[in-house]
């Protein structure tokens, strides 16, 4: 069992459509999480850091955080053509092999089609 | 402030050569760590440098190898390349020892022929 499991889609919606993106988890060791937007042939673009449960808003962005579940989502209201991309989960704690360190985990990454 | 830089952004090379990647972080950051992504692998975590010290390997060959420089500056080597090395590679930097986010940069596109 991967650490960390997102659906890689891809996800195609209308312009204007909510859109939820989803990871789930299994180390409740992890305490910091992030979602990464990134466009083709681009590296990845910090979007939204969360430390522990709740939730965050940036603009169109909300992420929830529930540690009870393992479970993180992102949300993007009013979406548009522009924002498709794929977008890469990530969590960051200690896991079995990081050697005491904090180890940041990536999400397969979902895609998404943003279409007018 | 200046974001990641990775050079060189684009490079070709030979079947059985080695290359060297480069990377500097945000000003300030000391943890650097290197990935590689390739369409079928997604993000692969190659390893991580916190202080010029390696903190976290992946599960690559010995072939991939890096160091961190005083400056927090870092490159990537891979000798003896193979097909399957073509990837696109990327650096993130950290603000926290924690690694608490990562900021990433562009990324060098590897073609091996």
């Amino acid at each position: 069992q991967k650490e960390v499991e997102q659906d890689p889609g891809p996800l195609s919606v209308p312009e204007g459509a909510i859109v939820s993106l989803n990871c789930t988890y299994s180390n409740s060791a992890f305490q910091y999480f992030m979602w990464y937007r990134q466009y083709s042939r681009k590296g990845p673009e910090l979007l939204m850091y969360t430390y522990s449960s709740g939730n965050k808003e940036d603009g169109r962005f909300t992420a929830q955080v529930d540690k009870s579940s393992k479970y993180i989502s992102l949300f993007i209201r009013d979406s548009q053509p522009s924002d498709s991309a794929t977008y890469l989960c990530a969590m960051s704690g200690r896991t079995l092999f990081s050697g005491g360190y904090n180890k940041l985990i990536f999400g397969a990454g979902t895609r998404l089609a943003v279409h007018p | 402030k200046a974001g990641v830089t990775q050079t060189p952004r684009y490079l070709i090379k030979t079947r059985g050569q080695q290359v060297t990647l480069s990377c500097s972080p945000i000003s300030g950051h000391r943890s650097v760590s290197w990935y590689q992504q390739t369409p079928g692998q997604g993000l692969q975590f190659l390893f991580e440098y916190f202080s010029e010290t390696q903190r976290n390997k992946g599960n690559f060959p010995g072939r991939f190898s890096g160091r961190q420089f005083s400056n927090s500056r870092s490159e990537m080597n891979v000798s003896t390349l193979e097909l399957g090395d073509s990837a696109l590679y990327l650096c993130a930097s950290s603000p926290r020892a924690e690694n608490t986010e990562a900021f990433f940069g562009q990324g060098t596109r590897l073609t091996v022929v």
